[in-house]
């Protein structure tokens, strides 16, 4: 059974430019939710994937969108990149219908936007 | 709106003492409360889940309506329970929503 992988680890960007973080879930689950954590804070919930379709979202701009594919990873894009937006990006696996939430984390991608 | 608090940014307690770290929720209905625990280079991981009524590494948690906590509580803490600990709730078609954190020290 393979864990959550996250890629790249690190990633330095300027403001303005766009990324694209990945995530591949854990064997057997087919949900992905995304995660922001800025230094000294809880994670905060960007949104959540499940069927290739986006399944809730959070208090952030359109300009993070992501993607599920079929094999149930999945990509999270920002758009014109902010200083606020440097965090740690944390993304998490679970099985829908399991009756609960329990997640399963990556390792997160560090992004730093100067 | 902040769901879920937890009051202390850092908590440190002599090994063998007991320790409790506090949460509470702003949730109406019958929410669903979790603690999840970051230990040093190690990824965010469950700790417990109230719906289970379980112990793990001797920590427990209950659910309080009247008072609205789900605080967790060891009665012997170790150095192995240094770590930062998050309370998350879940609410009606809300995802889940994690507190800012606790960093729990246990010194020798």
């Amino acid at each position: 059974e393979t864990g959550v992988t996250q890629s790249p680890t690190h990633l330095i960007k300027t403001r303005g430019q766009q990324v694209t973080l990945r995530c591949s879930s854990q064997s057997g689950h087919n949900t992905v939710s995304w995660y922001q954590q800025a230094l000294g804070q809880g994670p905060q919930f960007i949104f959540q994937y499940y069927r290739e379709e986006e399944n809730g979202r959070g208090n952030f701009p359109p300009r993070f969108s992501g993607l599920q594919f079929p094999n149930y990873s999945s990509e999270l894009n920002v758009n014109a990149l902010e200083l606020d937006d440097s965090a740690l990006y944390l993304c998490a696996s679970s099985l829908q219908g399991a009756g609960n939430e329990k997640l399963f984390f990556g390792s997160g991608t560090q992004l730093s936007v100067l | 709106a902040q769901r879920v608090t937890q009051p202390e940014k850092l908590l440190s307690v002599f090994k063998g003492a007991p320790v409790e770290l506090k949460c509470n929720y702003s949730y109406s209905g019958s929410p669903e409360l979790f603690w999840y625990v970051q230990y040093s280079r190690q990824r965010l991981q469950l700790l417990l889940r109230h719906i289970s009524r379980e112990s793990i590494k001797g920590f427990t948690a209950d659910l309080n309506k009247g008072e609205t906590s789900f605080h967790l509580k060891k009665p012997f803490a170790q150095e192995e329970d240094s770590a930062m600990y998050y309370c998350a709730g879940q609410g009606g078609s809300e995802k889940l929503v994690f507190g800012k954190g606790t960093k729990l020290t246990v010194n020798p």
